[in-house]
């Protein structure tokens, strides 16, 4: 089975911090995915990525920016945490080998940012 | 640009009770549909996709979900449910042909009572 993981469940931070999102994939997928999940909004594209070193902005992308320097691996980073972006951030892959079977999902991280 | 929006935002269901859980997307085409389950605690799963062919499509766990062009909808059914369904539901389509970016609506968050 493909494998998802997101390095941190919890993660309770700082106003003003900078934070890293940590996410690996294991199938040798070439797309990766951040999206944001919150109660009646659903989820919400932040940063996707088709390449290394390749990134484009999603629907909500002010104060995010994101980094693959590798393949499996697939960072989000939020510059200058605000309470605003309290929330769960998922992370998903998708093969991109041309036949699109849908995302594997990563169990999530929850940020807190007080 | 491509939507989807689900109308039923909180069901609650005595088990062995039917469900049905909307979903429309905006524009028609090509299009590939997709539902997600995310069960409390844990990562979302695929539970079924529509990409072509048979407009009733079955996943897992019963459900089963029909493609009905006409209407630009893609509805959830399961026809007895059970107190292990709990939990949140989410529809999803490609955002255009030949892409891996998913749309996904606000989410129906299902409540089955023993």
């Amino acid at each position: 089975d493909v494998k998802v993981t997101q390095s941190s469940r919890y993660l309770v931070k700082r106003t003003g911090e900078k934070v890293f999102l940590e996410c690996v994939q294991d199938m040798d997928h070439e797309n990766m995915f951040w999206y944001r999940q919150d109660p009646g909004l659903g989820l919400r594209l932040i940063y996707f990525s088709y390449d290394v070193k390749m990134k484009e902005k999603g629907d909500i992308p002010e104060g995010y920016s994101v980094s693959r320097e590798k393949k499996e691996r697939f960072s989000l980073i939020l510059e200058s945490a605000s309470t605003n972006q309290t929330s769960m951030y998922l992370c998903a892959s998708s093969s991109g080998t041309g036949v699109f079977y849908g995302y594997t999902f990563g169990s999530g991280t929850r940020l807190t940012v007080v | 640009a491509q939507s989807v929006s689900q109308h039923n935002h909180h069901v609650i269901l005595s088990e062995a009770a039917s469900l049905e859980l909307g979903c429309n997307y905006s524009y028609g085409g090509t299009v590939n549909l997709f539902w997600y389950v995310q069960y409390p605690g844990q990562h979302l799963q695929l539970l079924l996709k529509y990409f072509s062919g048979d407009p009733l499509v079955k996943g897992i766990k019963g459900f089963e979900a029909e493609f009905i062009k006409s209407k630009f909808s893609f509805n959830l059914r399961k026809p007895s449910v059970q107190w292990s369904d709990t939990a949140e539901y989410f529809c999803a389509v490609i955002e255009s042909y030949n892409t891996d970016k998913l749309i996904f609506g606000t989410g129906t968050r299902l409540q089955v009572f023993p």
